[in-house]
């Protein structure tokens, strides 16, 4: 079956570093999101992307944030300069069409802010 | 989105039948309810959709009342390895074409032995 990858696993990184997590979604999918999960709390949207640009974003999703499809198969975040409150499990999933709510999620990177 | 209530957690025996109700009181006409599992360290999966009356597949059944202010995940006699989050989605398929799915704090299920 089909799934969606995330790398790393997990990152460490110190505070104001740059750090870019990498996903490839499920190859014949044409929506992209980004999610984060800080520790103990709910899932919680970050962005959308479709056709080569954002379609949505949240209020976290500010301009520290970043996001990319560089090769056709790569779908990257990149947050510039790390906070502490960055820390949290942030998942890339993909869906293959509008109108349905059906997500494949990846298993995420954990990331660690110092 | 709707706005959703489910209870923060639930406990079970292996071998039960679990029913997790969901309250969504002010639903909408074009809304679809769409149940997400996720396991300690993953990333969450779906389970299960459904717009009325039930609807079954090889996880899990969903009941929905003709009125559809709330839903039932059921889960057939359940193993240790159903314990998970499960959360309750209520949402527009035609408006919210971003597709950004909206999850609650869900329903924290845990199956002893």
């Amino acid at each position: 079956e089909p799934e969606v990858t995330q790398t790393p696993s997990h990152q460490v990184t110190q505070m104001g570093q740059e750090v870019i997590l990498r996903c490839v979604p499920i190859s014949n999918h044409l929506y992209f999101y980004w999610y984060r999960q800080i520790l103990g709390q709910k899932v919680e949207f970050l962005v959308s992307f479709y056709n080569n640009e954002i379609s949505e974003k949240s209020e976290i999703f500010d301009d520290q944030f970043s996001v990319e499809r560089p090769d056709g198969s790569n779908f990257t975040l990149k947050i510039r300069s790390t906070k502490l409150e960055d820390s949290a499990m942030y998942f890339c999933a993909s869906k293959l069409e509008t109108g349905i709510y059906e997500q494949y999620f990846g298993p995420g990177t954990r990331l660690t802010v110092t | 989105l709707a706005k959703t209530t489910q209870p923060i957690s639930m406990d079970s025996y292996e071998g039960q039948e679990v029913n997790i109700t969901c309250s969504h009181n002010n639903i909408a006409t074009n809304d679809y309810i769409t149940w997400y599992q996720q396991f300690p360290s993953q990333g969450p999966r779906f389970i299960i959709q459904g717009y009325k009356t039930k609807v079954t597949n090889e996880v899990a059944s969903l009941f929905i009342p003709a009125d559809r202010k709330s839903s039932t995940l059921s889960l057939p006699r359940v193993s240790l390895s159903d314990t998970a989050v499960y959360y309750c989605l209520v949402g527009n398929l035609l408006y919210n074409q971003g597709g950004k799915l909206i999850f609650g704090q869900g329903t924290e299920l845990s199956v002893k032995p």
